[in-house]
């Protein structure tokens, strides 16, 4: 079955640029999601379609697929960034949704 | 206001069944351009896609560590979506969250998750 791969953590300071990746095989001929959750509450989708913001999304957050790498960035991280992030894709091969194991954001 | 509640989690016993529901509400549930799913969260861990219904063709897929001991199902009349749990196992125990998905573009709304335990 598809796997995607996050690291673990990211930590960075205030004001920063917070890049989290997503690798999979051929992931650019994906459509990836990203979600973001905070402790104790649901997962909020950030980024569809690879780059495209929902509606309340902040433009801080940005996305880019190619190759074999997804990418999810965060610009002037600030304390309320902190959460974890999952990517997740359609894997057509299987019919089944596929997450990425998380990256845990902290904001120093 | 779109909502989904969950509701149904609860302490039970390894090889026990269990029934979750979800009660949506605030927009049209059994419009084609959305369809259902079931995500579960173990304690400390990551996301687990459990389950999704096509509205479209009430198409049922299973993630594998459930296939063959979970059912979803739904109500399009009572818009209510529904994950039928046998066999359970001390690693089914999470939070489960019952997830909408618009035309592919995503998980866009979730509920707050029931509690499931299984322990002896």
């Amino acid at each position: 079955s598809y796997v995607l791969t996050q690291p673990p953590s990211v930590s960075l300071a205030p004001g920063e640029t917070a890049t989290i990746t997503c690798g999979g095989s051929n992931i650019g001929g994906y459509s990836v999601h990203w979600y973001q959750q905070k402790p104790g509450q649901a997962p909020l989708l950030v980024i569809y379609y690879d780059f495209r913001r929902p509606a309340g999304s902040p433009e801080r957050i940005s996305g880019s697929n190619s190759g074999n790498t997804a990418t999810l960035t965060i610009s002037r991280v600030e304390a309320g960034d902190e959460a974890d992030y999952y990517c997740q894709v359609w894997d057509t091969n299987s019919d089944h949704w596929v997450f990425g194991g998380g990256t845990k954001l902290t904001v120093l | 206001e779109v909502q989904l509640l969950e509701s149904g989690g609860g302490l039970v016993k390894p090889g026990g069944s269990l029934r979750l529901s979800c009660a949506a509400s605030g927009f049209t549930f059994s419009n084609y351009i959305y369809n259902m799913n079931w995500v579960r969260q173990a304690p400390g861990k990551g996301l687990e896609w459990v389950s999704t219904i096509m509205t479209i063709n009430n198409n049922k897929k299973y993630g594998d560590s459930v296939r063959g001991r979970f059912t979803i199902s739904r109500d399009d009349a009572k818009s209510s979506l529904f994950l039928h749990m046998n066999s359970l196992r001390v690693d089914d125990t999470a939070i489960y969250y019952c997830v909408r998905e618009y035309q592919g573009r995503g998980m866009d709304v979730w509920g707050r998750g029931t509690t499931v335990t299984v322990s002896s």
